[in-house]
């Protein structure tokens, strides 16, 4: 599986663009690059998915370069509901790609502040 | 659908006893999961199935753990005998896998408390 990097920690106010990045240099030609969010007490709950250029929903924007080797999370104008921990997963999730196994990395704290 | 459904949400048991996890997933998926979270180690994978058979169970820390999946609609983690280091939250989840794409809904877990 490819092993993911992401901040720690980031703080932002309300009413701000946030942009979380997560790094994947050995990512896989199949892999897809997911993100989850998950609030305390709450299981992760997933925001996006994509396997390249950009993707958007009425959550969230997720751009992918050309060489799939990071990916960022954009979050628009975050409020204080947005304060959760983010999670960056790579991986094939198909049967019989071995990334089946939806392993979870240290996440990335957003503390939104007023 | 009511989504991936666990109980208890809540259990205390004291040290040596057994405890059972339930989970029933959502209906029509293919791939469940158990994941125990704590502050030290995160988020972890326990194992997961497919089409009801475990694929990978190197996540389970102990032989004191066990999981089965009966058929498509349930599955269960055992912890014989409990101790006061298993006390975290058990995530069950619930996916489609069957293309690239896939999104894995979890459910509200279950507080462990072990005394």
């Amino acid at each position: 599986l490819a092993k993911t990097t992401q901040p720690i920690s980031m703080d932002s106010y309300e009413g701000q663009e946030v942009n979380i990045t997560c790094s994947h240099n050995n990512i896989a030609t199949n892999d897809y690059i997911t993100w989850y969010q998950q609030f305390p007490s709450q299981g992760p709950r997933f925001i996006i998915q994509g396997y390249k250029t950009k993707v958007t929903n009425e959550v969230a924007s997720l751009f992918i370069p050309a060489d799939r080797k990071s990916s960022t999370l954009s979050l628009p104008r975050v409020s204080l509901s947005d304060t959760a921990v983010y999670y960056c997963l790579v991986g094939d999730m198909r049967v019989t790609g071995g990334g089946n196994k939806l392993t979870f990395g240290t996440g990335t704290q957003l503390k939104v502040e007023l | 659908d009511a989504g991936v459904i666990q109980s208890p949400r809540h259990e205390v048991t004291e040290m040596g006893q057994e405890v059972t996890l339930r989970c029933k997933p959502i209906s029509g998926h293919n791939s469940l999961f158990w994941y125990r979270q704590t502050m030290m180690r995160g988020l972890e994978l326990l194992i997961y199935f497919n089409n009801n058979v475990p694929i990978d169970d190197s996540g389970m820390p102990e032989d004191r753990f066990s999981a089965k999946m009966p058929n498509a609609s349930f599955s269960t983690l055992k912890i014989q005998p409990s101790e006061p280091r298993d006390s975290a939250v058990y995530f069950c989840a619930s996916s489609w896998t069957g293309t690239g794409k896939s999104e894995a809904f979890f459910g509200q877990g279950t507080r462990l408390t072990v005394v």
